[in-house]
Order: C-alpha cells, then sequence, then structure tokens
C-alpha cells in the first residue's frame, strides 16, 4: 500500500520562528492534503495540493509530484500553531493514508 | 470548519451495550468515511461510501457497522467493543475520491 513518511516526528520552536515539515510518498500522488490537527482533537483542512505551491497567510506547501515529496512551510509561528500536522495521501481510490504526523510545540 | 457534524462528541460505554455515532454533512458531497485514530498512531481509515453504496472496507472487525442511508448521513454501529477500540472516531466526506476531504470534529469513544 502507499506508505507516508512524515519528518520529524516532533519539534519545538520559540514563538516567531520558521519551520519546514516534510511528507514523502511511496506512490504517485492523486490527492494529497495537509490538516492540522489542536489539542482537542479537531482536524482542520490546510491545503489540498497533489501539486505546485499553495500559500494561506502566514503557510504555505509545495508538493513536487515527480519527486514524491511535499513541504509545509510555517513562518512566524505563533503558540496557537502547536499540534499535530499530518499530510494524507491517496492514489485516488479512496484509499486515503495518513502519516505519523509531526508533533508541533511553540512556545511563547 | 462546520460542514461536518459528528455526535454525539463523547461517548462512554460498556463492553456489552449498543451504540452509534452520527455523521451528517451539509456540503453536497458523495463520498463520506469513518476513520479511526487511536493514540499514537496514524489515522487509519475504516469505511468508504460513494453515493450510499460501500466500496471500501479496510479489514474492520463486524463489531463496527456502517450504514449510509443517504449521501448526507453515514452512521458506524457500535456493539460488543472491546477496550482498545477506544479511540477517537472521525468522519469525513468529499465531493469524490479525487477531491479534498473535509472532517468532523470526532466521537471520542472510551469502552470499560
Amino acid at each position: 500500500g502507499i506508505q507516508v513518511e512524515q519528518s520529524p516526528p516532533d519539534l519545538i520552536l520559540q514563538e516567531g520562528a520558521n519551520s519546514t515539515l516534510r511528507c514523502n510518498f511511496s506512490d504517485s500522488v492523486n490527492n494529497l492534503q495537509w490538516f492540522h490537527q489542536n489539542p482537542w482533537g479537531q482536524l482542520i483542512n490546510l491545503f489540498y495540493i497533489p501539486s505546485g505551491t499553495k500559500q494561506n497567510g502566514r503557510l504555505s506547501a509545495t508538493t513536487v509530484a515527480t519527486e514524491r515529496y511535499s513541504l509545509l512551510y510555517i513562518s512566524s509561528s505563533q503558540t496557537t500553531d502547536s499540534g499535530v500536522y499530518f499530510c494524507a495521501e491517496s492514489g485516488g481510490n479512496n484509499d486515503m493514508r495518513f502519516g505519523a504526523g509531526t508533533r508541533l510545540t511553540v512556545k511563547p | 470548519e462546520t460542514g461536518v457534524t459528528q455526535t454525539p462528541r463523547h461517548l462512554v460505554m460498556g463492553m456489552t451495550n449498543k451504540k452509534s455515532l452520527k455523521c451528517e454533512q451539509h456540503l453536497g458531497h458523495n463520498a463520506m468515511y469513518w476513520y479511526k485514530q487511536s493514540a499514537k498512531k496514524p489515522l487509519e481509515l475504516m469505511f468508504v461510501y460513494n453515493f450510499k453504496e460501500q466500496t471500501e472496507n479496510n479489514s474492520v472487525p463486524s463489531r463496527f457497522s456502517p450504514e449510509c442511508p443517504n449521501s448526507s448521513h453515514l452512521f458506524l454501529h457500535l456493539h460488543t467493543l472491546q477496550p482498545e477500540d477506544s479511540a477517537l472516531y472521525l468522519c469525513a466526506s468529499s465531493h469524490d475520491s479525487n477531491q479534498p476531504q473535509h472532517f468532523g470534529d470526532g466521537t471520542r469513544l472510551s469502552i470499560l
């Protein structure tokens, strides 16, 4: 099946710092999404990005499908950015697979 | 996001109880999904419905029984669960399999 690997598993930042989260996947991408799960378990859709680059405020994401990776950039991090960031991808057969996540802690 | 609503938010039940989780989406989507998130594990896809038809059952034990009466509603019927079934159960929907999935807030289930 499709393998999704995220790195780093844990990340601690000082407020205001920038960070890059990486997602590697083993097969061709049809649907790739980045999610933020807050401490209450709510899963928020950040980006739908099977290829290319998108930006939304302090967050941006880039997927290089030919090289099978995606990056999530967080700039000027805030304490509210804390939580777990998941990437998930599928080959288009509803078999969406999630990575293990990157647990981000932003300290004031 | 408020397009996908799950109830209840929390559920505590004994191993012999029967309960149901409910998911409702107001996004006009055609596909709905159940996921399980156990502690320190990635989300696991359990079931997929497309146009009310089940298209995937990811080797889920029969003590979990999904039901999709229409494209807007999805249920997960629970019976004779085990303690290891305690987890966060998330529902999602998408327009189709090639479109982004939108998640509900989840039901946190505890089995005593």
